[in-house]
């Protein structure tokens, strides 16, 4: 079984840029999240999809972040525009149900915004 | 502070020898996971501990969980060198019924030495 893959690993891009991380989760898991690490500082929940439809956005950072999911399956984390402190790691998880289940993780995307 | 602060920050050990590192969290959880990261890659699920449990094994490892003192132990017996990575505590913050959002300690940084 494949597991959560995130694309691309690494991007590099300037201040006032776009850029769109995308997660694929693993099949099957109506549950995907986004969390992302700064330097520095701890993993953070981003937001939590459960199919299609967002159930928790309480730690998008503020409106220049957009995560979609459409038809439940991949999503994508866009950034629009890119801010220097937007760098870090970009983390995607999935789990097959909602409460007390594992979260399995991506091998993240590094963002470095210069 | 932060939910989930791990002790030590850093630990450096022998081959062969255990590594105990600590988890503190300040709210009621539903659920409790560890996570390994080494260097550059994703996170990898360890043991997740549900808030009735008291103690959890597998393998090499032990987890256990005293919620009257919102504390977590992860021990590593007979370590590795391939056990040198970041570890990570991760407590279910629930909030609704139909996913949870886990919010993480700085961690632990283990070094074995061979």
């Amino acid at each position: 079984e494949a597991g959560v893959t995130q694309f691309p690993s690494h991007s590099v891009i300037e201040k006032g840029q776009t850029v769109t991380l995308r997660c694929d989760p693993i099949s099957g898991h109506d549950n995907l999240y986004w969390y992302r690490r700064v330097m520095g500082k701890e993993i953070k929940f981003l937001l939590h999809f459960v199919k299609e439809s967002k159930q928790d956005e309480s730690g998008m950072p503020n409106n220049r972040f957009l995560a979609e999911r459409t038809g439940g399956t991949y999503s994508t984390l866009k950034v629009q525009p890119a801010e220097l402190e937007d760098s870090g790691v970009y983390f995607c998880a999935s789990s097959p149900g909602g409460g007390g289940y594992e979260q399995y993780f991506g091998p993240g995307t590094r963002l470095t915004v210069t | 502070s932060q939910q989930g602060e791990e002790d030590p920050q850093a630990l450096s050990i022998q081959e062969g020898e255990n590594a105990t590192m600590n988890c503190s969290y300040k709210t009621s959880i539903n659920n409790l996971q560890w996570y390994r990261q080494n260097s550059g890659r994703g996170l990898v699920h360890l043991i997740l501990i549900r808030s009735n449990e008291r103690e959890k094994h597998s393998g090499r490892l032990r987890v256990t969980l005293d919620t009257s003192k919102k504390s977590s132990s992860l021990l590593i017996t007979a370590s590795r060198a391939a056990d040198t990575a970041s570890y990570f505590c991760a407590t279910d913050a629930r909030i609704k019924a139909a996913g949870n959002k886990l919010t993480f300690g700085g961690g632990t940084r283990v070094l074995v030495k061979p």
